[in-house]
């Protein structure tokens, strides 16, 4: 199993376009994350899918959309990039109402540069 | 901000030693959980205390929750080199979300 996997791994953008951050699972989890890793600031939740078909916010979903495709992969869209949103990003997924309590597992993560 | 703080923000030791890392959250849990990240990857699972619990063993990993105080701590004994990394804290309310620290960064010298 590849676990959870993210694309591109680098990516260095202009301030105003735009680009969708790929994400996709094979652990056949219900639960899907997108995170925010800034300097000194841990991790920040941007949105989370509990199940497919739903998306919900997170603490800073502002500039960021989602699309949870179907029960495998969970795309994160920048519509309009901005420095600001320099920063690295992680994947998550989770098998929650399993027994598990809720452990997540991670992507190595993408990291993205606005100019 | 939810985030939880913790401390210290780094730390560094000698081979051999013990390694203590705590934890404070902000709101009521049902679990708390400690993660690794090694540089440049992504987190990985340690381990997870209920709220019901007070303490946990995982190898060399030993977890304590204290939910009166709303703290959490970490430790490592007999550190390794391989053992320098970041370490996370992160508390689960009664969502599938959950709230991260800021991190303290171990440093473990040969």
């Amino acid at each position: 199993n590849a676990g959870v996997t993210q694309t591109p791994k680098f990516q260095v953008l202009k301030t105003g376009q735009s680009m969708t951050l790929q994400c996709a699972q094979d652990m056949n989890h219900n639960s899907m994350y997108w995170y925010r890793q800034d300097p000194g600031m841990g991790l920040r939740l941007i949105y989370y899918s509990a199940s497919e078909g739903t998306t919900d916010k997170g603490e800073v979903p502002n500039g960021y959309n989602v699309s949870r495709l179907n029960k495998r992969e969970f795309s994160l869209r920048l519509e309009s990039a901005a420095p600001s949103q320099t920063s690295v990003y992680f994947c998550a997924s989770s098998d929650r109402g399993r027994g598990h309590g809720d452990t997540q597992y991670f992507g190595p993560g993408t990291r993205l540069t606005v100019l | 901000s939810q985030q939880g703080e913790e401390d210290p923000q780094a730390l560094s030791i000698q081979e051999g030693e013990n390694a203590t890392m705590n934890c404070s959250y902000k709101t009521s849990i049902n679990n708390l959980q400690w993660y690794r990240q090694n540089s440049g990857r992504g987190l990985v699972h340690l381990i997870l205390i209920r709220s019901n619990e007070r303490e946990k063993h995982s190898g060399r990993l030993r977890v304590t929750l204290d939910t009166s105080k709303k703290s959490s701590s970490l430790l490592i004994t007999a550190s390794r080199a391989a053992d320098t990394a970041s370490y996370f804290c992160a508390s689960q309310g009664g969502s599938e979300k959950l709230v991260f620290g800021k991190g303290t960064k171990l440093t473990v010298n040969p």
